[in-house]
């Protein structure tokens, strides 16, 4: 069984610019959520996704979007792209919401803002 | 608020040596709390989950973990630490709105180095 899937690997793009990531959860999974990971920050809850509806939004501004397709593959976006949003870019996915459910993270996708 | 707090943020101890490391919630009602490992250049993965009933939880790779709601904490132990174990690691607590696992407060982690 496929783990959680993300595309671009790596990413550099410049300021001013806007980018697009995209997450294939598990097969079966319909609740995805994304994370940004910085040195600084750490761990940072950005969205959350369940049957194409976001169902959480952590405390970021409005240049980070999100959806989440039938098939229950999700993108983010960023517009307008700061320095400040060179992250490691985590996608996790679950089968269900509930609290019991396990959470497996992708490898992230790597964005470099120059 | 919610938030977790990883007092170490490096722990560098010797290949079979014991470990623990330290965690700290703030959190109003009963807690949803994770343990998560990280290596390099990868994501996260689950090493264990603490709900309800026993407060003494044992995960995968011989990782353990105790609830104590008295001290607010949620310390990862390891009796016997191999190589493989350097990585990060990371204390979570579940914040979903309506039970939800997907919206998680992690602490800073704490990196573990082994030495042989």
């Amino acid at each position: 069984k496929a783990g959680v899937t993300q595309t671009p690997r790596y990413l550099i793009k410049t300021r001013g610019q806007q980018v697009t990531l995209s997450c294939s959860p598990i097969s079966g999974h319909r609740s995805v959520s994304w994370y940004q990971q910085t040195p600084g920050q750490g761990l940072q809850f950005l969205f959350e996704y369940f049957s194409e509806t976001q169902r959480n939004k952590g405390n970021f501004p409005g240049r980070f979007s999100g959806r989440q397709f039938s098939n229950s593959r999700s993108e983010m976006n960023v517009s307008t792209l700061e320095l400040g949003d060179s992250a490691l870019y985590l996608c996790a996915s679950t089968r269900d919401r509930g609290q019991e459910e396990k959470l497996f993270f992708g490898s992230g996708t790597q964005l470099s803002v120059l | 608020a919610q938030s977790v707090t990883q007092p170490d943020i490096h722990i560098t101890v010797s290949e079979g040596a014991s470990l623990e490391l330290r965690c700290n919630y703030s959190y109003g009602a009963t807690p949803y709390l994770f343990w998560y490992v990280q290596s390099p250049g990868q994501g996260l993965q689950l090493l264990l989950k603490y709900f309800s009933g026993d407060t003494l939880v044992q995960g995968i790779k011989g990782f353990e973990a105790e609830f104590k709601r008295s001290q607010s904490s949620f310390n990862l132990r390891k009796p016997s630490v191999h190589w493989s174990d350097a990585a990060e690691y990371f204390c979570a607590v579940g914040a979903g709105y309506g039970g939800s696992q997907g919206n998680l407060i992690f602490g800073k982690g704490t990196k573990l180095s082994v030495k042989p």
